[in-house]
């Protein structure tokens, strides 16, 4: 079985900053990849950042980056410059013939 | 991306009655399905995988004659809510893959109020 843990509830940041949002997982399987979604107030539940973990490179996708650390389990995303369109519940999660999903980043975008 | 749509987006009904929630894939062929169960405030909590022309396997604790689910065709999976009751209300969310290697596709959700 794996879990997911998402350890903080909610986290805030200034517009055109970076911040940093914290993963960690257990799974015994060597083969699985890691997610990050965003679920803004609509509820639509969209990719953030995709990472395979056989791969040791860091995934990036424009703003969004994610550390992976695959002794430690740890899989943390950083949004840089935010923006205000960055506000919503951000879910890590790991995929191995189904998600398993943390509990989840409320992320406040202050003006 | 891939795009899946659920259908109705909200829906009010009954207690009692039943309700039917659509999950077709658009431009793709799933091989497999999920529903998921949300409330405010919390995560997705998986209710059961249902692969075409086969029964779907239910999480544990999720009662297989109340939620009712039928994947037909490899576009369209139904999730059906049987004599629902108030404490049936909730989102729930489908998503589909198109293999085990590929990312999951999420439909829109579903609001469900059961009066």
């Amino acid at each position: 079985a794996q879990t997911v843990t998402q350890s903080q509830p909610e986290m805030s940041v200034q517009e055109a900053e970076t911040v940093t949002l914290s993963c960690t997982y257990d799974t015994s399987e060597s083969d699985y990849y890691l997610f990050w979604y965003k679920q803004p107030p609509s509820r639509q539940m969209i990719l953030v950042i995709r990472q395979e973990a056989y791969k040791q490179q860091n995934a990036t996708e424009n703003r969004f980056s994610v550390n992976f650390q695959k002794a430690a389990k740890s899989f943390s995303l950083k949004i840089s410059d935010s923006q205000l369109g960055d506000a919503a519940m951000y879910f890590c999660a790991t995929y191995r013939g189904q998600l398993t999903f943390g509990s989840g980043t409320q992320l406040t975008v202050l003006p | 991306g891939a795009v899946v749509s659920q259908h109705p987006s909200w829906v009010i009904c009954k207690s009692g009655t039943s309700v039917k929630i659509e999950c077709r894939s658009l431009d793709f062929q799933a091989t497999t399905m999920f529903w998921y169960r949300q409330f405010p405030k919390q995560s997705l909590m998986l209710m059961a995988t249902s692969n075409e022309g086969s029964k779907a396997t239910y999480e544990q604790g999720v009662e297989k004659d109340k939620f009712l689910i039928n994947h037909a065709s490899l576009t369209l999976s139904t999730l059906t809510v049987t004599s629902a009751h108030p404490e049936d209300s909730s989102f729930y969310i489908c998503s589909a893959t198109l293999n085990t290697q590929s990312e999951a596709f999420f439909g829109q959700g579903t609001r469900l109020t059961v009066v």
